[in-house]
Order: structure tokens, then sequence, then C-alpha cells
């Protein structure tokens, strides 16, 4: 089955530096790649996604990258806010009716 | 567009009682539902899949018989977490997903302590 790895687990910047997150997965024929923001107690959201015809992805200061050939995709936030801090779960899916398999999180601290 | 309901947010129980947990996705048909069950400081752990009309299908180590799932209808799913106890007691969270789209849409979560 799919098997989601994420790096790092933790991430403290400075207010207005950029974080990096990444994942890589495990099964070549997925093809759908979201990204979520959790934060202490509430739902995840949906913050960024991209399928696999796409190589990037950018959305604002928020942008994700797909390298199919080394399958894995990156996150990455500019000009990072204190409101930016949070848990960032990156997933992937094989079109279908197959669940999203989840990374294990990214606690992100931006740094006043 | 794309809302995902889920009642109650939060219920304490004590042990060896049932609790269900209702999972509705207010403007959009969902097709499929995903119940998934997140401990402190972990990720979500996915429980079972759920479509409207069949039987949920549960992951290894999920007891079927213990979180009883019901997709009666294309907008509400429950979980049932029967005979609960202690161990039980953890954040569950629904999903919904469309026909059209592999978008998945969470609720709000239920926190469940068991006592």
């Amino acid at each position: 089955g799919e098997n989601v790895e994420q790096h790092p687990s933790t991430l403290s910047v400075q207010e207005g530096d950029s974080a990096v997150i990444k994942c890589t997965y495990s099964d070549s024929a997925s093809n759908y790649f979201p990204w979520y923001k959790q934060e202490l107690g509430k739902r995840p959201q949906l913050i960024i996604d991209i399928r696999s015809n796409v190589g990037e992805k950018k959305d604002q200061r928020i942008a994700v990258t797909l390298n199919k050939t080394a399958k894995h995709f990156s996150l990455h936030i500019t000009e990072t806010q204190p409101e930016d801090s949070a848990v960032y779960f990156c997933a992937a899916v094989f079109s279908g009716n197959t669940p999203l398999v989840f990374g294990k999180g990214t606690r992100l601290s931006v740094i006043a | 567009g794309a809302v995902v309901s889920q009642h109650p947010s939060w219920v304490i129980c004590k042990s060896g009682t049932s609790v269900k947990i209702e999972c509705r996705s207010l403007d959009f048909q969902a097709t499929t539902m995903f119940w998934y069950r997140q401990f402190p400081k972990q990720s979500l752990m996915l429980m079972a899949t759920s479509n409207e009309g069949s039987k949920a299908t549960y992951e290894q180590g999920v007891e079927k018989d213990k979180f009883l799932i019901n997709h009666a209808s294309l907008t509400l799913s429950t979980l049932t977490v029967t005979s609960a106890h202690p161990e039980d007691s953890s954040f569950y969270i629904c999903s919904a997903r469309t026909g059209t789209t592999d978008t998945q849409y969470f609720g709000p979560g239920t926190r469940l302590t068991v006592l």
C-alpha cells in the first residue's frame, strides 16, 4: 500500500523567513497530493493541492512542487507569519475510492 | 461550499457505554466518507472507509464490531463507539468526498473522553 514519509517533524523559523516541508511517497501510481494545515483542536484545512500532471502550483505565499521521478513533493511557505504556526500534513492518493494516506505531520513554529 | 459538520463536538462518557458521532455533508453529496482517529501530537489514522449504501471497509487493526459505521444516505455517516473504554479516548474526525473529485473535506472533529 501507499506510504508517505514527511520531514521534518518540527520546524522553527523566524517571521518573514521561508519554510519548506518535504514528503516522499511510495506508490508511483499516486496522482493527487494535498496539503493540510491543522491548528490545535481543529479540523485539517486544505491549503493547496497538486495533481501528477503538474510540476508546481502556487497560491500567494504558498507553493507546492512535485517531482514524479523522485516521488517527492514539497510545500513552500514564503514570508512566514505567526499565524502560519500549525501542524502541516502532506497526503497522497491513487485516484478512485482509495483514501488519503497522510504523512506524520510537521509542527511549524513561526517566531515573531 | 464543501462544508462537513460533525456532532457532537465533544462528549464525555462512562466506561462501558456507547457513543454515536454523526458526520454530515451540508452542501454536497458525499459518495464516500472516511473516519479517522487522531491521538495527541500524532497524525490522522484512517479507521474505515464508508460508501453510501454499502458496508464500511475497515483498516487493519480496527474492530468493526466495536466501531460501527453506517452510511445510510449521501449526506450522513455515523460512527458508534460501542462499549467505550478509556483507551478509546481520542479525537475522531470524519471527511467526505464527492464522486467527482479526490478532494477530502474534513469535519470539525469530536473529542471523546471515556472516564
